[in-house]
């Protein structure tokens, strides 16, 4: 199974403040994702990646970049954070049909 | 755009009963795609519990059983004796094959088993 870590796994920040939010995953699977989920949504898309250089936007991309910068890298940037941006974020990547996801970062922008 | 209707939560049952989280969904980008569930147990990320891809098949897993039913557009979740260790966020999901896009996730459904 794919393994995902996230760093950090929590942080706070105030609005106007920069983040990044960072992915891992060690099994050289080509896709990855960003999500935030959110109290009464589901996942949703933010930007995902095919590979090192390549960015895809998702659903929800407002407010996000992203970088891939190796395989197993793939970072999301807030560069001014807003509240609406407090959140639970998941990276995962991908084989062929499933999804594996790191264990979420959590999001406080006051 | 595909969605995916899932049993509103929280859901609350005792040890040793039944369980099932309903999950229907509709797909408007492809004929037959590809279902999940995944669990997010208590400070953990989501973890992929069972996927079928073939409609009409039952996929299982930990006592868990879904059975991909194209003629109501259902993959409802059952487990006939759910433990303590069940507590969990259960989400449906849809793959439409081209895995490139992402899933569509249903909005979780809150599971508290209690002795």
């Amino acid at each position: 199974e794919a393994a995902v870590t996230q760093s950090p796994r929590n942080k706070v920040t105030v609005t106007g403040g920069n983040v990044t939010l960072s992915c891992r995953q060690t099994n050289s699977h080509n896709y990855m994702y960003w999500y935030r989920q959110d109290t009464g949504h589901g996942l949703r898309l933010i930007h995902y990646s095919y590979g090192a250089g390549n960015l895809q936007i998702g659903d929800v991309p407002d407010g996000y970049k992203a970088t891939r910068t190796t395989q197993e890298d793939f970072f999301l940037l807030l560069e001014l954070a807003s509240p609406s941006q407090t959140s639970l974020y998941f990276c995962a990547s991908s084989d062929e049909d499933t999804q594996y996801f790191g264990p979420g970062t959590r999001l406080l922008v006051l | 755009g595909d969605s995916v209707t899932q049993t509103e939560g929280p859901v609350t049952v005792s040890e040793s009963e039944s369980l099932i989280i309903n999950c229907t969904y509709s797909a408007t980008s492809i004929a037959y795609p590809n279902l999940f569930w995944y669990v997010r147990y208590p400070g953990e990320g989501l973890q992929l519990l069972l996927k079928v891809i073939t409609a009409g098949q039952k996929g299982s897993s930990r006592g868990f059983e879904a059975t991909y039913n194209k003629e109501t557009t259902s993959f409802h979740l059952q487990k006939a004796s759910v433990q303590e260790s069940d507590s969990a966020v259960y989400y449906c999901a849809l793959g439409d094959g081209n895995y490139a896009q992402g899933l569509t996730f249903g909005l979780g459904t809150r599971v508290s088993v209690f002795p």
